[in-house]
């Protein structure tokens, strides 16, 4: 079965980047749809972007286009999520999930607590 | 954007009790909505996908139902370990799946 472990808890500055990693385990990354979504301490969750197998594209949540950018490295079987010039309101945990049957997450992430402070 | 509004925003029960949860979409999404289960310090898991199917090990007290824009997720009898938040997700335009705010079931 898959599983998914993320990298530890980041505190970056205003107007700073973040990268998360998400490594898979019990699959290969090509064999995988992988989406990344986040959630505002006390908040809901919020889809910012994933792999569409259907294009062979990643694409964005319209929010996030321009400030997020997810990559894959099929060598180690780890994708990533970078978010560049973070604001305070970024401060969230932030999730790698599979997608699976054309839109539903499954499995996901430890997680990723990543605090925006000055 | 699809908006999907969760009542009631907190549901307070016993264990044994049936709880019932609902999930409005402000279209229709035919049968493309999921229910997923968190609790506190962890990531959600898939429990319901399509309407009314279970996810993989989800067991039989939790059922969906519903279709255009109303659904239900019924819990026929709460054991401790459901006492958590509830959320619906639609993937009906896709790209650009919501989330609902959720729905607390907490011990009453």
């Amino acid at each position: 079965q898959v599983q998914l472990v993320q990298s530890g808890a980041e505190v970056k500055k205003p107007g700073a980047s973040v990268k998360v990693s998400c490594k898979v385990s019990g699959y290969t990354l090509t064999e995988l749809s992988m989406h990344w979504v986040r959630q505002a301490p006390g908040k809901g969750l919020e889809w910012m972007g994933g792999f569409d197998p259907e294009d062979g594209e990643t694409i964005y949540a319209q929010k996030f286009q321009g400030r997020v950018t997810m990559t894959e490295d099929t060598s180690t079987d780890t994708a990533y999520m970078e978010l560049s010039s973070l604001r305070s309101e970024d401060t969230a945990v932030y999730y790698c999930a599979t997608g699976v049957a054309g839109g539903w997450f499954d499995p996901w992430g430890q997680g990723t607590l990543v605090t925006v402070s000055s | 954007e699809i908006v999907l509004t969760q009542s009631p925003a907190t549901l307070s029960l016993s264990p044994g009790e049936r709880a019932t949860l609902s999930c409005r979409a402000s279209q229709s999404v035919s049968s493309y909505l999921a229910w997923y289960q968190q609790k506190p310090g962890q990531a959600p898991r898939l429990l319901i996908y399509d309407a009314s199917n279970r996810a993989t090990g989800i067991p039989a007290r939790f059922s969906g139902s519903g279709s255009g824009t109303d659904f239900t997720l019924t819990i026929s009898s709460l054991e401790p370990e459901d006492f958590a938040v509830y959320y619906c997700q639609q993937r009906s335009n896709w790209p650009g799946p919501t989330f609902g705010p959720g729905t607390k079931v907490d011990i009453k």
